[in-house]
Order: C-alpha cells, then structure tokens, then sequence
C-alpha cells in the first residue's frame, strides 16, 4: 500500500540554527501539504502545493520558514534559524486531485521537532 | 472562518463502554466533515467520513451522522477496546481541499 514517506522521523536541534524535513507523497498525488501540530492541538495548514506551485502559504511565517517542491513531486520545509517556539510535530499529507472534491488527504508518520 | 469545536479531553473509558465525542462546526455552505485518529507516535489516519447532511459515516464500529439542523458530527462506538486508545480529530473540508481541524480528544480505554 502506498504511503507518505517523511524523513526524519525526529530532530533535536539548538536555536538558531537550521532544519530541513522531506516529504515524498504517494506517487501521482498532485496537492501536498505540510502542516505544524503543536502538542495537544489539532494541525495547522502551514502550505499547499498544487504541482509545483504554492496555492496556499498565508500562515507560513515566512521570515523564517520555507518550502519547496521543485519538480512537484517530493518537497522539503526549512526553518532557519530555528526557535523555541517550533518544537511542534510537522506533518506532511497528499491527495490526488488538484482542488475541489472530497477526496482523501494521506498523512505521513510526521517529523518530531524540538528545539533547545 | 470556518472552524470545528471538540470535546475536550482527555476521556477515560472502562473496555467495553460505549464512547461518545462531541464535535461542532461553523462554515459557510455544507463542508465535507472528517473524523481522523491518531495513534501513538504515528500520524493522522481517516476513520469515517460524510459529505452530506444526513449522511452516516462508519468504520471499525465507529459512526458518525451529518447533522446539519445543529451543525454537529459527533463520533460514536458502542463498545471500546483498549487498542482504541489514540487522539481522534474532528475537521471539516472546503471546496478548495483545505482540511481545518479541532483540538483533538485524547481518549484512553483501561481493562
């Protein structure tokens, strides 16, 4: 069965530097997103790529994070420098279709962040 | 904006007790509306769905009914187990595949 492959499962890093996680979606899924999950709180969409291109980045703090998904299928979120504040679980999901519809998003296994 | 409002948790269970988990939501038009449960240590997995009023979406002895009079979408298991124990999120899906979430109920079933 097809999966959302996301790498690394957990990272411990220090403030101020930077971080990077990847996301490989189920092959032929054309929306893929990443959202931020902090303890004890549902996600939070923080971008959403149709293709290659962003669709959605309104609540990606983007002094400091950005993402990439180059030839529209794996991608990459990066957060530099990092701060305390982003200890959270950075989820990545994907679905099918490009917009519109009621088709399933598919998690990943997610990315445990902390930050010390 | 649209927006889903759960039970808080977390909920303890006895096995074999009957669950319920409250979940509201606000938004313009008839949003799709989701259950996701999440395991320990794992990511979010879709337990049941419904896209429109009156719907039932069922799964693994979970239930849930569209409610559109009173905008809710409450989830509902007649008897738990303790592999049951997990976080389950209550979210709604707008037309432009955008998935917003609750907080989350934490629920945890003993022997």
């Amino acid at each position: 069965e097809a999966e959302v492959a996301q790498s690394p499962r957990y990272k411990i890093t220090e403030k101020s530097q930077a971080v990077a996680f990847w996301c490989d979606p189920i092959s032929g899924h054309a929306t893929l997103y990443w959202y931020r999950q902090i303890l004890g709180q549902g996600p939070e969409l923080l971008v959403q790529f149709q293709d290659e291109s962003v669709v959605d980045d309104s609540q990606l703090p983007k002094d400091r994070f950005s993402a990439e998904r180059l030839k529209g299928v794996d991608s990459t979120l990066k957060i530099q420098p990092a701060e305390l504040g982003d200890s959270a679980m950075y989820l990545c999901a994907s679905r099918k279709r490009r917009q519109g519809g009621e088709d399933e998003q598919f998690f990943g296994p997610g990315t445990r962040l902390t930050v010390l | 904006g649209d927006s889903v409002t759960q039970m808080e948790g977390p909920v303890t269970l006895s096995e074999e007790a009957f669950l319920t988990i409250n979940c509201t939501y606000t938004a313009t038009g008839y949003p799709s509306l989701f259950w996701y449960v999440q395991y320990p240590g794992e990511g979010l997995q879709l337990l049941l769905k419904a896209t429109k009023a009156d719907d039932k979406g069922s799964n693994k002895g979970f239930e849930a009914t569209y409610r559109k009079e009173t905008t809710s979408f409450h989830l509902e298991k007649g008897s738990v187990q303790v592999s049951d124990s997990a976080v389950y999120f209550c979210a709604l899906h707008d037309s432009w595949g955008k998935l917003q979430f609750g907080a989350g109920t934490q629920v945890v079933v003993t022997p």
